[in-house]
């Protein structure tokens, strides 16, 4: 089954870190870009970062830049977010998200949520 | 930084009903432009990519229009499972959604 499946969520104090993780499976995850998305509860949806297939380049929404890093095991077929000095608006719903090469979603996990507060 | 901007951001209609959601682009995108439903609770789910171009296995109901900076997408006759959050998404520009449109039955 062609799937997306995030893990890493839960509840972190202001300033804390957290590393995301979505594991691809049923098709050639080495052959597609992938991003982060995230929905803040009761929001809509902010795209937040996006990898290349090989991993070498990476791009960032504002918000999240010198925070955030994307990056990928296309070996074991995962892709990460690793988030620091997180703040309360970073609480959201993080979806991991198969990058069509125009730039679209065309597969979505299931999304794990981040808590940030104290 | 390209805005998208939707409207209405809430429609109500009834099943068989025709209705259409609009986004307007900042500045040009050319066709770089997609659709997405979500229900509560679920992750969103590509209709339209392209503009204009259905995704596979999405309901021919639904249709998408437009380029440059302003576009639209019309559901030709409501299915009880269409009352659900759209949002448009460019990606001519780092990638940008909308505010949202949420279809609710009259």
């Amino acid at each position: 089954e062609v799937q997306l499946v995030e893990s890493g969520g839960g509840l972190v104090q202001p300033g804390g870190s957290l590393r995301l993780s979505c594991t691809a499976s049923g098709f050639t995850f080495s052959f597609y870009w992938m991003s982060w998305v995230r929905q803040a509860p009761g929001k809509g949806l902010e795209w937040v970062a996006n990898i290349r297939t090989d991993g070498n380049d990476n791009q960032y929404v504002d918000s999240v830049k010198g925070r955030f890093t994307i990056s990928r095991d296309n070996a074991k077929n995962l892709l990460y977010l690793q988030m620091s000095s997180l703040r309360v608006d970073d609480t959201a719903f993080y979806y991991c998200a198969r990058d069509h090469v125009g730039g679209y979603f065309d597969l979505w996990g299931r999304g794990t949520l981040v808590t940030v507060s104290s | 930084d390209t805005q998208m901007t939707q409207s209405p951001s809430t429609l109500s209609a009834s099943v068989g009903d025709g209705v259409s959601i609009t986004c307007r682009a900042s500045q040009s995108i050319s066709s770089r432009l997609a659709w997405y439903q979500q229900k509560p609770g679920k992750a969103p789910n590509l209709l339209i990519y392209e503009a204009s171009s259905l995704q596979n296995g999405v309901p021919s109901r639904f249709s998408g229009s437009g380029s440059g900076t302003e576009f639209t997408l019309t559901i030709s006759s409501l299915q009880p499972d269409d009352f659900a959050t759209y949002y448009c998404q460019q990606y001519n520009d780092f990638k940008t959604f909308g505010q949202g449109t949420k279809l609710e039955i009259k």
